[in-house]
Formats: C-alpha cells, structure tokens, sequence
C-alpha cells in the first residue's frame, strides 16, 4: 500500500496546458483501468474531475483529460484559467484497497 | 441533491476512541460502496477504508488495520467508522465518500485530533 507519485508543483500561464504525472505499479495504476483525479481547492472537499483514466463527469470542462501508459496516469488540463488553481490528487483502485498521490499543486502564473 | 455529512469529530487523547458518522441522503444509500478518506491539513489525502454497499467485504489501510471498524447501516443511510487505540499520526480531517465511477461526492469533513 505504497502512495503513488505526484510531483509537488507545476505551474503554467493562463491559455497554457499542463500534464500532471501520477507514478504507480503493475498493483494499482498498472493492472486496472480506474485511476481517478480530484481538484481540491483550499479549505474545500475534494472534487471528482476525471474516473476510470480518462472519463470525465458531467459538468466537467473538457479542457481536463486523463490518459494511462503502463504504470502511469496523467493528467492534462489545457487552456489554463485562473480558477484551475488548486491541488490535484491522483487515485487508483488495488484490489481491496484504494491509494492515492501526494498531491500536486498547481500554481496558474 | 446528494449530500454526505460527516460528524463525531474532536479532541481524543492518544490510545482514546472516536465513532465517526457519515449522514447519507439524496440517494438510495444501500446502492452504493462507501470510503473514509482522510487528510492532515496542507497534506495529500490517504485511503483509509471501504464498505461494500451490503457492508461486507470491509477493507483497511495497512496503518489502521486492527484499530479501526467502518461499518454501516442501511435503514438509517448512515456510513460509521469506529476508531480505537488512537495516535497522534491519526490526526486529520476525516472525509466520507460514496464510490461510483469514482468519488463523485464527498461530504465536508471532520476534524480529529488527537493530543494530550
């Protein structure tokens, strides 16, 4: 039950695309397409802003994509707004267990 | 509109308990696997436990194994987490969530803390 990997920040300018990576194993990201991202604004609830990979809910700008290769997920948000500000968490399904990244923060120049 | 509400929360001395509850409404709570996730603040969020949806099958993080019970019940749409022999390292705001194609709702959390 090793966390994934996340880098600790990226940053972009606003009309830019950011890819965010979320490293695991052959245990988790590598063996079941359900990796999920959550958007997380200061002092607030997580948000669900992509599930298995690369589905996005409803409500969702499809400026947020995910993708999967190997043992790793990304995420990609272009277009950056001011609003995308926040930590992103990477998460994936592992059998009985659940695990997460350590967060990304985003940081919109 | 769906809406999870966490409480049960507070200030627990170290090897203390806590029961946290998980208050479900706007949907058919039976239907669905429930998680407690919980993060320290200014941390990343940690995976702490699942319940199927007919409360079999729980699961624990490696950290809580043996210290905590998540369990459920359906007639009161209520998500329950029984924490015991408390550390400090369990401080964190404590989130419960419902799993359907991923997290989709989360409630606002509740903060423990435990300290002498």
């Amino acid at each position: 039950q090793s966390a994934l990997t996340q880098p600790r920040s990226v940053s972009g300018s606003p009309g830019q695309s950011v890819t965010i990576s979320c490293t695991g194993t052959s245990s988790d990201i590598g063996g079941y397409d359900y990796v999920s991202w959550y958007q997380q604004h200061p002092g607030k609830a997580p948000k669900l802003v992509i599930y298995d990979v690369d589905k996005r809910p409803s409500g969702v700008p499809d400026r947020f994509s995910g993708s999967k290769s190997g043992n790793t997920a990304s995420l990609t948000i272009s277009g950056l707004q001011a609003e995308d500000e926040a930590d992103y968490h990477c998460s994936s399904y592992a059998g009985y267990y659940g695990v997460f990244g350590g967060g990304t923060k985003l940081t919109v120049l | 509109e769906v809406q999870l509400v966490e409480s049960g929360g507070g200030l627990v001395q170290p090897g203390g308990s806590l029961r946290l509850s998980c208050a479900a409404s706007g949907f058919t709570f039976s239907s669905y696997r429930m998680h407690w996730v919980r993060q320290v603040p200014g941390k990343g969020l940690v995976w702490v436990s699942r319940i199927n949806s007919d409360g079999s099958s729980p699961s624990y993080a490696d950290s809580v194994k043996g210290r905590f019970t998540i369990s459920r019940d359906n007639a009161r749409n209520t998500l329950f987490l029984q924490m015991d022999s408390l550390r400090a390292e369990d401080t964190a705001v404590y989130y419960c969530a419902r799993d359907y194609q991923g997290l989709a709702y989360w409630g606002q959390g509740t903060l423990v803390t435990v300290s002498s």
